[in-house]
Parts: C-alpha cells; structure tokens; sequence
C-alpha cells in the first residue's frame, strides 16, 4: 500500500516551453500533497503544500505563478512548470498523506521526475 | 522554528560493519514527529519509520534499529551488518502535529556508502 507514481520521470524541454508533471496516489486517498525540489547532492526543499480541491500554498520565495499546483482530485495532483528556464533544471518530488487514516502524519513519496531544461 | 541536523555529510564502511546516522532535531513543539528515509540511486524516497514524540521506546526492524532520546534531542539511526543495498542517502525529518498543514523539515542527509 501507500504508494505514489510520478510522470514523467525524465523530460528534456527546450527554454520556454512548459512542463506538467503529474503525482497520482494508487492506492488512498490523497488529502493533502506537497511538491519538492531537490538539487543534485541537496536535500529537498518544499515548494507548496496542496490540499484537495483548494489553492495551493507556496512556501516563501517560490513562484505561484511560474510553479502552478492543481490538485483536482484525491489521488491527483499536477506541477506545471511555465516558460521553464535553465534555472528550473532539477529533481521534482511529490509526496502524498491521507489525514483520514491512523498513520495521516506520514508522507509517502514518488519516484521523481528529472527535468532538464535546454 | 523547526531544525534538523544530521552532521554527518558521508560516511564510508565496508560490508558487515555496523553505522549509526546520526539526527538531532530542534522544536519547540510538544508533540511532533520524527522519520528517516532512504533515498537510493534511483532518486525515490523510501519510508523507514516514524516516531511521534511521546513514544521513546526504540525500535528494531530486522538489521535496522532506532534510538530516540528526547533529553538530547536526538533520534539516530543503526544499520548492523551493513550491506552494500544499504548505500543511499539517508535522510532525517521532523514534523509539527497535527492537521492539514504539517509539514516535513528534513535534514541535509548523509551519504552511506558500503563497499565490498
């Protein structure tokens, strides 16, 4: 059980073009997800917490327009990078915790997806 | 604010030998949580274990144990008869209780590496 998928797990886009990658929980319910960024050799930061069916809430210094989180479902959630640059190259994780069973403090974590951008 | 040291940046060992990661966590909260994960080459986190804060009994789970001392703020972390499958970075993290909004703060990791 608990277990989250990501896709895609590469992608290589060009300066400017946007980028979704999608966090799915397979098998519970996704209350809450939160989306990291991790540099090579780094440890994660988080980006922005989102809860089903509401805004998601960005953590200070990161860009809610460039980064858009839509968490539309419970077992879905979406990153779109937008007019990525250079800069945004780097390892994206999403995590998943479902508050509605014994264990809802544990957060349990996709694969990643590995984007370059050129 | 919430901290999580893991002094260690890389720890080398050969097969066998047991390791202790070591965590030591800040908070100002009375009830919280504490995980390790491992995050091998392939990049994905893997779960280990959780501890919430009134629970100090420690744990063993096969060649993994863990010890949690609330008077030193610290929740290490043993691997004995390490093997080299063990080599990944580990990672340490604390939570606030509670609600929609927790959030993990993880430490810096350490890098293990065994080798034959």
């Amino acid at each position: 059980g608990a277990v989250v998928s990501q896709h895609p797990s590469r992608v290589i886009c060009k300066s400017g073009t946007s980028v979704k990658i999608e966090c799915r929980s397979l098998d519970f319910q996704a209350t809450t997800m939160f989306w990291y960024r991790q540099f090579p050799k780094k440890s994660l930061m988080l980006m922005a917490t989102s809860n089903e069916g509401s805004k998601a809430t960005y953590e200070q210094g990161v860009e809610k327009d460039k980064f858009l989180i839509n968490h539309a479902s419970l077992t879905l959630s979406t990153l779109t990078v937008t007019s990525a640059h250079p800069e945004d190259s780097s390892f994206y994780i999403c995590s998943a915790r479902d508050i509605y069973v014994a264990d809802q403090e544990t957060q349990y974590f996709g694969p990643g997806t590995r984007l370059l951008v050129l | 604010a919430q901290k999580v040291t893991q002094a260690q940046t890389e720890i080398s060992v050969v097969e066998k030998e047991d390791v202790t990661l070591d965590c030591v966590y800040e908070t100002r909260d009375t009830t919280y949580y504490l995980f390790w994960y491992k995050q091998p080459p392939s990049g994905e986190l893997v779960f280990l274990i959780r501890r919430n804060s009134f629970d100090e009994q420690n744990e063993i789970s096969g060649r993994y144990s863990w010890n949690f001392q609330k008077s030193t703020s610290s929740f290490n972390f043993t691997i004995t008869a390490s093997q080299v499958v063990d080599s990944a970075v580990y990672f340490c993290a604390l939570s606030e209780a509670g609600g929609t909004a927790s959030k993990l703060t993880f430490g810096t990791g350490t890098r293990l590496q065994v080798t034959l």
